[in-house]
């Protein structure tokens, strides 16, 4: 079993769709979860940062995380054609040299 | 702005040669990462390095070798290229306390024929 498991999609919705994606992993020692946005033919960049269990919004964007189900989420309101990219999650134990997990990521399209 | 540079966009290169890809970054970052992505397996960790001269191995660090003799410059070098190495390779850096955030390059999309 993979440590970080995340639906690769691909994902496609219509403009304006409210976007759901997810992550799940199996290691309790982590404690600290980004969600990445890589463009195509780019390197990821950070999206959104968490390092505790609940919600984190950031205009369209919330990252949710439930530790007690190992779960984390990150949706997207109101989706734009612009938000088309590949959405990796990211997990981090404390200690560890600032090494991340990274789940297989996420391929979203969003059609006008 | 954190800026992490790669030496080439694109490569080509054959088989048995021994290749070379380069990292720089310029925010003074103690930690710097080398991955490859591949389509349906997303990054995978090569190798990482905390600090000058340091080294560790990542989970697929065979067939690879690293080199850190600057704090800014972190180097990838694959010994005798094969097939099976053709990927997209991400440098990225961070800060040395847990929790900080890693920037990464354009990447470096290698073919090794």
């Amino acid at each position: 079993q993979k440590e970080v498991e995340q639906d690769p999609g691909p994902l496609s919705v219509p403009e304006g769709a409210i976007v759901s994606l997810n992550c799940t992993y199996s290691n309790s020692a982590f404690q600290y979860f980004m969600w990445y946005r890589q463009y195509s033919r780019k390197g990821p960049e950070l999206l959104m940062y968490t390092y505790s269990s609940g919600n984190k919004e950031d205009g369209r964007f919330t990252a949710q995380v439930d530790k007690s189900s190992k779960y984390i989420s990150l949706f997207i309101r109101d989706s734009q054609p612009s938000d088309s990219a590949t959405y990796l999650c990211a997990l981090q134990i404390y200690n560890q040299g600032g090494k991340l997990i990274f789940g297989q990521g996420t391929e979203l399209s969003v059609k006008p | 702005d954190v800026k992490v540079t790669q030496s080439s966009r694109y490569l080509v290169k054959r088989t048995g040669e021994k290749v070379f890809l380069e990292c720089v970054q310029d925010m003074d970052h103690e930690n710097m990462f080398w991955y490859r992505q591949d389509p349906g397996l997303g990054l995978r960790l090569i190798y990482f390095s905390y600090d000058v001269k340091m080294k560790e191995k990542g989970d697929i660090p065979e067939g690879y070798s690293v080199s850190r003799e600057k704090k800014e410059r972190f180097s990838l070098i694959l010994e005798s290229a094969s097939t099976n190495q053709t990927s997209m390779y991400l440098c990225a850096s961070s800060g040395r306390e847990t929790g900080e955030t890693q920037y990464f390059g354009p990447g470096t999309r290698l073919l090794v024929l």
